[in-house]
């Protein structure tokens, strides 16, 4: 059971380049979001899904796009790299009556 | 909307010492509050839930919806406490979830 997967866990990228966060969940969770760690910020939100094929945006939507074709995958993809998408960013998943969220160990991004 | 407050982004206690860390929100319907940690570099950690009502790692939280917060306390904070803790509030609505986090406290615990 690995519980919450994001890979890659570093990355660099060119202004104007284009990646694709990857996210995995192996406990069958129904709820996913993503979040952007920066310094004095927290945590914010900047997609969520509540069940495969249905997404929404959060706090911070711009600039990123999201799908959920199964269950277990919630990619977040960065269509046009900037800087001020450095950050670290966090996949979690919840089921609905779980305690609380499951974090990844996250994806220190930087783009230059 | 929902909108959490952690008012203080440092605090520095001295081993032994209590410790509380402030939490605010700010919610139109029933909500749900955690207390999450995040040690160094490390993955997010889930600490507390309101409802749960329990203790984690000396670690107590009360949501008083009366003053709407939630705040953290500890009687005898230790080294190992020192990290960053967010206060985060979930809430449905029409069959959609969102958790929203504060933007922290990072606590230092003193020898």
């Amino acid at each position: 059971n690995a519980g919450v997967t994001q890979t890659p866990k570093f990355q660099v990228l060119k202004t104007g380049q284009s990646m694709t966060l990857q996210c995995a969940q192996d406990m069958n969770h129904e709820y996913m979001s993503w979040y952007r760690q920066d310094p004095g910020m927290g945590l914010r939100l900047i997609h969520y899904s509540v069940g495969a094929g249905i997404t929404d945006q959060g706090e911070v939507p711009n600039g990123y796009n999201v799908s959920r074709s199964t269950t277990e995958d919630f990619p977040l993809r960065l269509l046009s790299a900037a800087p001020s998408q450095t950050s670290v960013y966090f996949c979690a998943s919840r089921d609905r009556e779980a305690y609380g969220y499951t974090f990844g160990s996250g994806t220190r991004l930087t783009v230059v | 909307a929902q909108r959490v407050t952690q008012p203080e982004k440092l605090l520095s206690v001295f081993k032994g010492a209590p410790v509380e860390l402030k939490c605010n929100y700010s919610y139109s319907g029933s909500p749900e509050l955690f207390w999450y940690v995040q040690y160094s570099r490390q993955r997010l950690q889930l600490l507390l839930r309101h409802i749960s009502r329990e203790s984690i790692k000396g670690f107590t939280a009360d949501l008083n919806k009366g003053e709407t917060s939630f705040h953290l306390k500890k009687p005898f904070a230790q080294e190992e406490d020192s990290a960053m803790y967010y206060c985060a509030l979930g809430g449905r609505q029409g069959g959609s979830e969102k958790l929203v986090f504060g933007k922290g406290t990072k606590l230092t615990v003193n020898p």
